[in-house]
């Protein structure tokens, strides 16, 4: 089964804290994603990954950057917490396969911005 | 409990009944379909996909329906249970563009 793991599951941060949010898939997986997700909005795309060090831009990246120093993780950077910020944050990851796009997510990190 | 599903268009159900939860994609293009279901407090589960080049593909208890011609995509559930009770998303790609665009979801009640 593929595992998706997050670092915390619920997180208080206050504002203008840097805040880290760390993901680890253990399926070799090159594709991984961060997601924040908010009532009536859905999932909304922060930033993805197609292999190491690699980046790209999802729909909302502004106030969030990504680090993907190793194939298994991928971490999500608030470089200063705001209050709109606040949010369910998700990760995912995939194989980079033609024949399915299949995205298998975490469990999830409620993130609170006082 | 989360609060993601505040907003959501809600089905209720009668334990054993089957339920119909559709969902309208947007992009003609797509060729890629999958419906993933999300429970309080957890993650999305991915249910079952679909490719273009079919209309149907059924799984355990569940049943996935595609219809091109008006861009509209069905997760169907047999005999449904208490714990089919969550928020269920269909998401939507072109295969190989990597990339999915979910659908807001629907939450479904199911009543012992």
């Amino acid at each position: 089964d593929v595992k998706v793991t997050q670092s915390s599951r619920y997180l208080v941060k206050r504002t203008g804290e840097k805040v880290f949010l760390e993901c680890v898939q253990d399926m070799d997986h090159e594709n991984m994603f961060w997601y924040r997700q908010d009532p009536g909005l859905g999932l909304r795309l922060i930033y993805f990954s197609y292999d190491v060090k690699m980046k790209e831009k999802g729909d909302i990246p502004e106030g969030y950057s990504v680090s993907r120093e190793k194939k298994e993780r991928f971490s999500l950077i608030l470089e200063s917490a705001s209050t709109n910020q606040t949010s369910m944050y998700l990760c995912a990851s995939s194989v980079r396969d033609t024949d399915t796009d299949t995205q298998y997510f975490g469990p999830g990190t409620r993130l609170t911005v006082l | 409990g989360e609060s993601v599903g505040l907003h959501l268009p809600t089905l209720s159900v009668q334990e054993g009944d089957n339920s119909i939860i559709n969902c309208a994609y947007s992009n003609s293009a797509s060729d890629y379909f999958i419906w993933y279901k999300q429970e309080s407090g957890k993650g999305p589960q991915f249910i079952i996909d679909i490719r273009s080049n079919m209309d149907k593909r059924q799984g355990q208890r569940v049943t996935v329906l595609l219809n091109k011609t008006v861009k509209h995509l069905s997760l169907q559930i047999a005999a449904t249970q208490p714990g089919d009770s969550a928020v269920y998303f269909c998401a939507e790609n072109i295969l190989g563009f990597q990339k999915l665009v979910f659908g807001t979801g629907t939450r479904l009640l199911v009543s012992p």
